[in-house]
């Protein structure tokens, strides 16, 4: 059963703590994207990643870090410099053709609370 | 930079009226993806456009673009409540094509 998996579902920190939230997939695509969403807010791109070994910073990288060892694996870590951690993270992956991205396809995220 | 906006933010409807969500964006965009994100839950893919006045329709939802493909409109016939969630338009991002930019989504709730 192909598709993107994130976990654990709901996590929950001390404040002051790094997190790493797992965001794996087996569809076979080249780039993936991890999100975050504030409550009745849209999507804010955090880090996305064409190709392995390879990433960039989205809008709000800042207190976040990513890695692309794998193609099947982009784990995010939300360090203790990020300022208001707690939201819903969502990971995305999608096919590259000529540069452009295709449809998105996404895991059922991560609510991270912060206490 | 670019910015992809939508409205109404929020609508509420009784069961069976119709519904229509509006998508706009600051540049010219080669394509437009629409996404549907039940509460509590991820978005998931509608439909792509991509040429300029297409439209598409999925049973009671009709899609267009428009003619100068910086505007987008999601409409829904005779709303049920499996319609309620949050809909998001999403482009290419002018500086990036590799990624996507979001609109600021439209929240649907429907009643009966």
């Amino acid at each position: 059963d192909g598709g993107i998996t994130q976990s654990p579902k709901y996590l929950f920190r001390k404040e002051g703590q790094n997190v790493t939230l797992s965001c794996e997939q087996n569809l076979n695509h080249d780039a993936m994207y991890w999100y975050r969403q504030d409550p009745g807010q849209g999507l804010r791109l955090i880090y996305y990643s064409q190709i392995v070994n390879d990433f960039q910073k989205g809008d709000i990288a800042e207190g976040y870090s990513v890695s692309r060892e794998k193609k099947e694996s982009f784990p995010l870590t939300v360090t203790s410099a990020q300022k208001n951690p707690t939201a819903f993270y969502l990971c995305a992956s999608s096919r590259v053709a000529g540069g452009n991205t295709d449809t998105q396809y996404f895991g059922p995220g991560t609510r991270l609370t912060v206490l | 930079g670019q910015q992809v906006m939508q409205i109404p933010q929020y609508q509420h409807v009784q069961e069976g009226e119709d519904f229509t969500t509006y998508c706009n964006s600051s540049t010219t965009l080669s394509n437009i993806q629409w996404y549907k994100q039940r509460p509590g839950g991820h978005p998931v893919f509608l439909i792509q456009l991509v040429k300029s006045g297409e439209v598409k329709k999925q049973k009671r939802l009709t899609f267009q673009f428009g003619e100068a493909k910086k505007n987008s409109s999601l409409h829904i016939t005779a709303t049920q409540t499996t319609d309620v969630g949050t809909y998001f338009c999403a482009g290419p991002d002018t500086g990036t094509a590799s990624k996507l930019t979001f609109g600021t989504g439209t929240r649907l709730q429907v009643t009966l």
